[in-house]
């Protein structure tokens, strides 16, 4: 059972480089969503889906690009790395509704821009 | 809109003493709230929740974490901790609607320090 998985761990970019970074889960789920992670900050969400086809806007949006083509993948993209996204960022999916179902995290990608 | 604070960015106890781990939260709607730890280079687990009914949830490894609704709090308490306690906590809410989703708002970290 794999469960939620990112790829890459470990990545360092120059600044304006572009990069996907890749989520898939096999439970089936609904939503998917993209937090960051900062220190003192907790997480942030950036983007979420709700379904194939379907994304939103989160909390810190700018710099990131997502699309859902389907169920299973839910890759974010940053077009032009910036310093400030230096970050670790989670992938995590859940059932859409209910407010017992609980949220399953990738390991995480930590992420270093030059 | 909700937010979250945990008030201590980090606790450093000895192995055995009690713990509390502080959150209090801000919503204009009723909320679910959730407790999750996060070990050294992991992704986060949920450690326990409050959804409805009695104000004290508990853990299968002796957290537990009760809700005060007038205080808008829900701390994380262990009356003996170990040192594979040693982590970082987060305390999380979400609207208490199932049309809502499933967004969390997190708060900013507690990172546990279990000494010897």
């Amino acid at each position: 059972n794999a469960g939620v998985t990112q790829t890459p761990k470990f990545q360092v970019l120059k600044t304006g480089q572009s990069m996907t970074l890749q989520c898939a889960q096999d439970m089936n789920h609904e939503y998917m969503s993209w937090y960051r992670q900062d220190p003192g900050m907790g997480l942030r969400l950036i983007h979420y889906s709700v379904g194939a086809g379907i994304t939103d806007q989160g909390e810190v949006p700018n710099g990131y690009n997502v699309s859902r083509s389907t169920t299973e993948d839910f890759p974010l993209r940053l077009l032009s790395a910036a310093p400030s996204q230096t970050s670790v960022y989670f992938c995590a999916s859940s059932y859409f509704r209910g407010g017992n179902q609980p949220q399953h995290f990738g390991d995480g990608t930590r992420l270093s821009i030059l | 809109a909700q937010s979250v604070t945990q008030l201590d960015s980090q606790v450093p106890v000895f192995e055995e003493a009690p713990v509390e781990l502080r959150c209090n939260y801000s919503s204009s709607v009723s909320v679910y709230l959730f407790w999750y730890v996060q070990y050294p280079n992991q992704g986060l687990q949920l450690l326990l929740k409050y959804l409805s009914g009695s104000t004290l949830v508990e853990s299968i490894n002796g957290f537990e974490a009760e809700f005060n609704k007038s205080q808008t709090s829900f701390h994380l308490r262990k009356p003996s901790v170990h040192i594979s306690d040693t982590a970082e906590y987060f305390c999380a809410v979400r609207p208490a609607s199932d049309n809502a989703g499933n967004m969390l708002t997190f708060g900013g970290g507690t990172r546990l320090m279990v000494k010897p």
